[in-house]
């Protein structure tokens, strides 16, 4: 089973609410990752947990609140977006240390209004 | 600052085609290179891995080599079909300690005329 699954996959949102993604596995990766895309553009990193611990953050904007409850979890809290943040979000994991194998989620599209 | 570029942007051949795409990296300290297969708004499929010293990986139809103190590899695609195409995607891995980040190209929209 190399699966990662995201919910929900698609989401709108206005400005004021308060929303979250997840992410689960199950193959017992230890590093899970946030990336936002961007139409016709490449996947950009947010943040990176390595054995459950915030090992990256990107400068993202404060507004994108990362979590990671378990090993097998992994929760993006949104909070007063804006539209220029409708994207692709992805997330992904790989069994953590380097050399591995990374896999991705189908992402959730998400539309801010 | 890694940087990934992916020669052609866009590729249009007819179905039976063998073709070749082109990612190079300016920093040559990568642990790793990944390809991946995007169709249209969704998620990434990983295609080939290859470690930093490893020369080629070979799945099916598919052959990518990589020749890292030159920073390029190339994904070879034989006897092409319909459904290859899709956006394809190379990714590097650098060698931080903590946690690790896949710096991609901006990908080869690839279309598969039958």
């Amino acid at each position: 089973d190399t699966e990662v699954t995201q919910t929900p996959k698609h989401l709108v949102m206005g400005m004021t609410n308060k929303k979250s993604l997840k992410c689960e596995q199950h193959m017992g990766h230890r590093a899970m990752y946030w990336y936002k895309q961007k139409a016709k553009k490449p996947p950009e990193l947010m943040f990176v947990y390595s054995y459950e611990k915030l090992s990256i953050n990107e400068s993202v904007p404060s507004r994108f609140s990362p979590e990671c409850p378990n090993s097998s979890l992994l929760n993006l809290h949104l909070h007063a977006l804006q539209p220029e943040d409708s994207a692709l979000y992805l997330c992904a994991s790989s069994l953590g240390g380097l050399g591995t194998e990374a896999f991705f989620g189908q992402g959730t599209r998400l539309t801010v209004v | 600052k890694q940087e990934v570029t992916q020669i052609p942007a866009a590729l249009s051949v007819p179905e039976g085609e063998n073709l070749v795409l082109n990612c190079s990296f300016t920093d040559s300290a990568i642990y790793n290179l990944q390809w991946f297969r995007q169709d249209p708004g969704k998620g990434l499929t990983s295609l080939l891995l290859i470690q930093s010293s490893q020369r080629e990986q070979t799945s099916g139809r598919l052959n990518a080599s990589l020749d890292k103190s030159s920073g390029r590899s190339t994904l070879y695609i034989a006897a092409s079909q319909p459904g290859d195409s899709a956006t394809y995607l190379c990714a590097v891995r650098g060698e931080e300690t903590s946690g690790s980040r896949l710096t991609f190209g901006e990908g080869t929209q690839l279309t598969v005329n039958p």
